[in-house]
């Protein structure tokens, strides 16, 4: 049972080159995120998806795009990166819709570097 | 202000002590409360998680809820260096069938030899 995983877990981009990033669940979990870890400011939402073929904006949407069109999978877009975007991206899972066992269940991370 | 507040740190302490993590929050609509922890360079993994108030206890770690000052802390009896890392809290609200976490910004914790 491999859980969250994310491809690639590292990238180096030059400004203005975009990129898609993969997330991939096998617990049959509707509920998808992505998030962004930067020192200092903690995990913020990105954009989620509540079940395949939907999508919704987060904390800090602006430069990025989401597709869900299978439900094990959530890919992030970047489609003109910029230095801000150099961050550690997380994606996480869970049920969503039972409460008290929605907790996340998170991959270990895409480290991204704008240059 | 963040809907959910989180000391950053770093906390450093001695192997053996008893480790206290804490948050507060303004949400009132939040019912269900976990907290994370994250290893360096990994994804945070679920700790404990609990729906109301009062304490419970797995192992070495205890949560705490107060929801009527919205506080809620971790506690860590006979502390490990194998227990460093970062603690984040995060909180669920029911908003129309959709549960949506907040997240803490995370304290790190070092506990030394």
């Amino acid at each position: 049972n491999a859980g969250v995983t994310q491809t690639p877990k590292f990238r180096v981009l030059k400004t203005g080159q975009s990129m898609t990033l993969l997330c991939a669940q096998d617990m049959n979990h509707e509920y998808m995120y992505w998030y962004r870890q930067d020192p200092g400011m903690g995990l913020r939402l990105i954009h989620y998806s509540v079940g395949e073929g939907t999508t919704a904006k987060g904390e800090v949407p602006d430069g990025y795009n989401v597709s869900r069109l299978k439900k094990q999978n959530f890919l992030l877009g970047l489609e003109s990166a910029a230095p801000s975007q150099t961050s550690v991206y997380f994606c996480a899972s869970s049920y969503g819709d039972r409460g008290f066992n929605s907790p996340l269940h998170f991959g270990n991370g895409t480290r991204l570097t704008v240059t | 202000q963040k809907e959910v507040e989180q000391d950053p740190g770093p906390l450093s302490v001695p192997e053996g002590a008893i480790v206290s993590l804490n948050c507060t929050y303004s949400n009132s609509a939040f019912q269900y409360f976990m907290w994370y922890r994250q290893y360096s360079r990994k994804g945070p993994e679920l700790l404990m998680y609990t729906y109301s108030s009062g304490n419970k206890e797995d192992g070495r770690f205890t949560a705490q809820v107060d929801k009527s000052s919205k506080y809620i802390s971790l506690f860590i009896r006979d502390s490990q260096p194998s227990d460093s890392a970062t603690y984040l809290c995060a909180m669920l609200s029911q908003t129309g069938g959709s549960y949506i976490p907040t997240f803490g910004r995370g304290t790190s914790l070092i506990v030394h030899p």
